[in-house]
């Protein structure tokens, strides 16, 4: 079965302290992304990547970092994490050329107080 | 202007209705247009995909696109209190798995009332 999943589901910290949204799928996509929801925005997305090694900035991508080492998996990192980043993360893959073959994860909610 | 706008609802309807969802975008560049459904606290997921103009039907759903006018609508026959669910769409002008990503509606909310 195709499946994006993220972890952990729920989260709620503190601003400063240091956490990491893990992705994995298991369909051998090239392409990964990750997005942020909030209401009245829709999805925004933060980081993207074409491929293991390859990353790159999307439309939001201040105080995010990611990077993937392994084509299954492209973690998020919030390194010192603020309360504006209090959001509905969503990762997604996607097969390259094929838009038809995109699968986004359960979503993260993160309260950052 | 806005590079797609898309009515936010919510929009109720009675069970069995023809259902019309829309969005129009500016970019003339998209050639893919997507719908996707996302239930409450759940990912969003791929609906409907068409490329370029013309319509496309899948069970009871049928997708329209009008480069024309830069209009898109998603249509749900005999609507399910199972279609409620906030419906987004999204656009874009390269083939998937690409540096252009993915142009997104902020999204209508559907309540199917039974």
């Amino acid at each position: 079965e195709a499946q994006v999943t993220q972890n952990p589901r729920y989260l709620i910290t503190v601003t400063g302290k240091k956490l990491t949204v893990t992705c994995s799928q298991n369909m051998n996509h090239e392409y990964m992304s990750w997005y942020r929801q909030d209401p009245g925005l829709g999805l925004r997305q933060i980081y993207y990547s074409m491929n293991v090694e390859v990353t790159d900035k999307g439309d939001v991508p201040e105080g995010y970092k990611v990077s993937r080492k392994e084509k299954r998996n492209f973690p998020l990192i919030l390194e010192s994490p603020s309360p504006n980043q209090t959001s509905l993360y969503f990762c997604a893959s996607i097969k390259q050329g094929r838009w038809n073959e995109q699968y986004f994860g359960p979503g993260t909610r993160l309260t950052v107080t | 202007q806005k590079e797609v706008e898309q009515d936010p609802g919510p929009l109720s309807v009675p069970e069995g209705a023809i259902v019309s969802l829309n969005c129009t975008y500016s970019n003339s560049a998209f050639q893919y247009f997507m719908w996707y459904r996302q239930y409450s606290r759940k990912g969003p997921e791929l609906l409907m995909y068409t490329y370029s103009s013309g319509n496309k039907e899948d069970g009871r759903f049928t997708a329209q696109v009008d480069k024309s006018s830069k209009y898109i609508s998603l249509f749900i026959r005999d609507s399910q209190p199972s279609d409620s669910a906030t419906y987004l769409c999204a656009f874009a002008w390269g083939s998937g798995g690409g540096a252009d990503g993915l142009t997104f509606g902020k999204g209508t909310h559907l309540i199917i009332q039974p």
